[in-house]
């Protein structure tokens, strides 16, 4: 069975700064994908980044990037010039490929501070 | 392009009794999964249809079904509702199965029992 894990229940960092959100999984399968989903007050489960396992390149989109390493099984999630309206839950998440299963950790808590 | 709509936004049962949600894919999807948010937690995976079927189901208890519609929206249904049901019941859909790696998720249902 796969497992995700999230290490840090509650983080906060001023607006501006970097922060670096920690992820960790299980898992036998080769194939696969990670997520880092955002949910804000509002509820609404929004995609921040995905990464395929099979590539080696991490993925970025904009101020968002990621540090997977596969052998280590961590899949962290950096938010550069973070912003007021980061402030949300992230959940890291895991999907085995061709299945439409996600795997949820308990998610981290960001405040970003004013 | 209409997103995943789901209804109602919350709802307060009593125990023992049923409870009805639905939600409407996003435009051009036909795949519905539903996932159970408890307080505090990450999403849970309950089970997933296509084609007007069942195709996955995580560990969930059979007082938890559902449904699909020609149209594609789906309905979840849970009876004999414990305390331990209140939660944030979230939809997702995709196009077409394995695809889970584009699922766009809905603004969930509230379900708060007494």
């Amino acid at each position: 069975a796969q497992t995700v894990t999230q290490s840090q229940p509650e983080m906060s960092v001023q607006e501006a700064e970097t922060v670096t959100l920690s992820c960790t999984y299980d898992t036998s399968e080769n194939n696969y994908y990670l997520f880092w989903y955002k949910q804000p007050p509002s509820r609404q489960m929004i995609l921040v980044i995905r990464q395929e396992a099979y590539k080696q390149q991490n993925a970025t989109e904009n101020r968002f990037s990621v540090n997977f390493q596969k052998a280590a099984k961590s899949f962290s999630l950096k938010i550069s010039d973070s912003q007021l309206g980061d402030t949300a839950m992230y959940f890291c998440a895991f999907m085995k490929r061709r299945d439409d299963k996600i795997i949820f950790g308990k998610g981290t808590r960001l405040h970003i501070l004013p | 392009d209409a997103g995943v709509t789901q209804s109602p936004t919350h709802l307060i049962k009593t125990r023992g009794q049923q409870v009805t949600l639905r939600c409407s894919p996003k435009s051009g999807h036909d795949t519905v999964s539903w996932y159970q948010q408890a307080l505090g937690q990450g999403p849970q995976f309950i089970f997933q249809y296509y084609e007007e079927e069942e195709r996955q189901r995580g560990n969930f208890p059979d007082r938890f079904s559902g449904h699909q519609f020609p149209n594609y929206s789906s309905e979840l249904n849970v009876n004999a509702l414990l305390l331990g049901d209140s939660a944030l019941y979230l939809c997702a859909s995709s196009r077409g199965t394995g695809q889970g790696y584009e699922q766009y998720f809905g603004p969930g249902t509230r379900l708060t029992v007494t």
